[in-house]
């Protein structure tokens, strides 16, 4: 079977840092992305890792560890209009059905940013 | 740059009644996604398909048909609405041959269509 557990919310404070964690179990593992959804709108991508360690880019950055089937997403410097949705989803093998790029999403972290 | 175009954005539907979305892309993408966001529950995927002519079951199939008869098409067709399925879809596609990894082989999503069956 295939579980991605991330938590519900959490809140922060302009400026600050914050860390969203995700844990996953699936049958085959080819990459792990994040993505960012604000209310009423698409997810729009952030992230990738495919290989262990971190990830940087500006004030985001991804880290990975597949041994321990975890990944967090660190987001620095916050900002108001990071208040959003953060969507941890992991990449799956199914060679057989031919779905090698299926993505299965958390429930998602409702991050908000106040100031 | 058009990318992932959905149509439409809105609909109201009556229970029984059935209707298609319409997703297009222009990307020369082989994979097409169709997910349902609901709250509390992320996105699940409905069906997909890795390239024209092709179709598969994802892990909420049920009360749902696509199809693929055009590259740049995946339509998602609801043949008898059920207040079940109000929700938000979102179409998605990407391009991956299979075994590239590489940060641009992502999925780009479309901007939703926001369903209510009454």
């Amino acid at each position: 079977g295939q579980n991605i557990d991330q938590p519900t919310e959490m809140t922060a404070t302009e400026g600050a840092i914050v860390q969203i964690n995700c844990t996953y179990q699936t049958s085959g593992f080819n990459g792990l992305f994040w993505y960012q959804q604000h209310a009423g709108e698409a997810p729009t991508f952030l992230s990738y890792n495919v290989l262990d360690g971190l990830e940087e880019k500006g004030r985001f950055s991804s880290f990975l560890s597949r041994s321990k089937g975890y990944s967090y997403l660190l987001l620095k410097e916050l900002q108001m209009k990071d208040s959003a949705s953060y969507l941890c989803a992991v990449r799956g093998l199914a060679p057989l059905s031919g779905g090698y790029n299926k993505l299965i999403f958390g429930a998602g972290t409702r991050l908000a940013v106040h100031p | 740059n058009a990318g992932v175009t959905q149509t439409p954005k809105f609909r109201v539907l009556k229970t029984g009644q059935s209707m298609t979305l319409l997703c297009a892309q222009d990307m020369n993408h082989e994979y097409m996604y169709w997910y349902r966001q609901d709250p509390g529950m992320g996105l699940r995927l409905i069906h997909y398909s890795v390239g024209e002519g092709t179709t598969a079951k994802g892990e909420v199939p049920d009360g749902y048909n696509v199809s693929r008869l055009k590259k740049q098409n995946f339509l998602l067709g609801l043949e008898s609405a059920a207040p079940s399925q109000t929700s938000v879809y979102f179409c998605a596609s990407c391009l991956d041959p299979g075994t590239e990894l590489h940060s641009g082989n992502t999925i780009y999503f479309g901007e939703g269509s926001w369903l209510t069956v009454v």
